[in-house]
């Protein structure tokens, strides 16, 4: 199956720096989503994003569904500690099937 | 409060054994699937179940078996045949139906250990 391109696959910041990631696909999907996972847990879900060109905030994160429906990405402002874990992207096409990005791993340096 | 149920934890088998992962939900949705998580990929598709009584094969469905007799429970079952089955395992589930709203939600997965 398809997977998506994610980036950076990871990611040393000081607290307090923005963060960026983001995902790419060879297929147009009509849902973006992004979620989080941390050790030894199931991904909580973020953010998700239903129509193109739309740019939707959960507190301190960001997210946009890019305009052509192949690419999203997502933004995290002033990072504290507790940010740090695993960032999946998903896209579901038409035929509701999911296909995942490979995680951009976050650590947060105090 | 509405979720996923997966059990156990963890779990450790030996080779040649069969083991049966839980998910279980009370969230009322149609859709259920089963996902293999290994470091540094992304999560790949074993199982998807649409509607209760059918399911069908993932990317990855070789080796496993599940069964899907009530809207709420999805079982998996690694068989001795799954080549390499240690791995970190998420059950997921959405309302289906085609509904735009749909997202996944998570169980907190159950880590197999094959000694």
């Amino acid at each position: 199956g398809q997977q998506l391109n994610q980036s950076p696959q990871s990611m040393f910041i000081q607290e307090g720096e923005d963060v960026s990631m983001n995902c790419t696909s060879s297929s147009i999907f009509n849902t973006w989503l992004w979620y989080k996972q941390d050790p030894g847990e199931g991904p909580v879900l973020l953010i998700a994003l239903y129509k193109a060109g739309e740019l939707t905030s959960n507190g301190r994160l960001t997210a946009q569904f890019g305009i052509t429906r192949k690419d999203s990405f997502l933004n995290i402002s002033a990072s504290i500690p507790s940010d740090v874990g695993i960032y999946f992207c998903a896209g579901r096409n038409t035929g509701n099937q999911f296909y995942f990005g490979t995680g951009t791993s976050l650590t947060v340096i105090p | 409060d509405g979720g996923i149920t997966q059990s156990p934890k963890y779990l450790f088998r030996k080779e040649g054994q069969n083991v049966t992962l839980s998910c279980e939900q009370n969230l009322n949705h149609d859709a259920m699937y089963w996902y293999r998580q290994d470091p540094g990929q992304g999560l790949r598709l074993i199982y998807y179940s649409q509607i209760v009584n059918d399911f069908q094969k993932g990317d990855i469905a070789e080796g496993y078996s599940v069964s899907r007799e009530k809207k709420e429970s999805f079982p998996l079952t690694v068989t001795s045949a799954q080549k390499n089955p240690t791995a970190f395992y998420l059950c997921a589930s959405t309302p289906g139906g085609g509904s735009g709203a749909n997202v996944l939600t998570f169980g907190a997965g159950s880590r197999l250990t094959v000694l």
